[in-house]
């Protein structure tokens, strides 16, 4: 089955830096992978997804993330983060099916 | 449009007793999932409706955990005997189709207590 790694459990950069959240996943096939991100009090809203063609894909909110087959990640990246970017950030990798696992996710403050 | 809502938004309830917790989709949404997710981790699978049926309930725990959806729209998890375990936040999902492709949307979960 399907796995995902989150190496980060809290990141903390400053306002007007950039942003880099680490994700590595485990599954035999070419995976479906996504990046959501979990405000206080809020449900989970999907930044971005891949499923295949441009290993670079682009999301809401100026983020995007990269899929490297070759070391199994899909790291999320912002070149610029707000203050209204922090929030608890979440991997998933889903099989095809409905089976979709998460990783333990990575919670982002932004220093003003 | 409407999202996903649930009701109610905090549940606290002791030990032993059975709670009901409910998933309102959004229309025309024949995908349904709950899902569990505990301090600190990331949100687990618990099972999934096609329509009225449940086509995969693998991540139900153990049998103290039911759900259903009988007329394919609105969604009951149904926690018999709670445990301190149980408590986590209970989230609910709904897609336009079931499978990858679609956009899960997410509701703002059910937050359980047991006491």
């Amino acid at each position: 089955a399907q796995s995902v790694t989150q190496p980060d459990i809290h990141i903390t950069v400053s306002e007007g830096a950039s942003l880099e959240l680490r994700c590595n996943y485990s599954y035999g096939a070419t995976p479906y992978l996504f990046w959501y991100v979990q405000s206080p009090g809020q449900g989970l809203q999907l930044l971005l997804k891949y499923f295949s063609g441009d290993t670079l894909v682009q999301g809401i909110k100026g983020f995007e993330a990269e899929f490297k087959r070759s070391q199994s990640s899909f790291n999320l990246r912002k070149p610029s983060v707000h203050w209204s970017d922090a929030a608890e950030y979440f991997c998933a990798v889903g099989a095809g099916n409905n089976d979709m696992r998460f990783g333990a996710g990575t919670r982002l403050t932004v220093k003003p | 449009g409407a999202g996903v809502s649930q009701t109610p938004s905090n549940k606290v309830t002791e030990k032993g007793k059975y709670v009901e917790l409910r998933c309102d989709p959004i229309s025309g949404h024949t995908a349904l999932y709950w899902y569990r997710q505990s301090l600190g981790q990331g949100p687990e699978f618990l099972i999934y409706f096609q329509g009225t049926g449940a086509a995969d309930d693998s991540g139900l725990p153990n049998d103290r955990f039911f759900a259903v959806r009988p007329e394919g729209s609105v969604s009951t998890l149904k926690i018999q005997r709670t445990e301190r375990g149980d408590s986590a936040v209970y989230l609910c999902a709904s897609s336009f189709s079931p499978g990858n492709s679609y956009e899960q949307y997410f509701g703002p979960g059910t937050r359980l207590t047991v006491t």
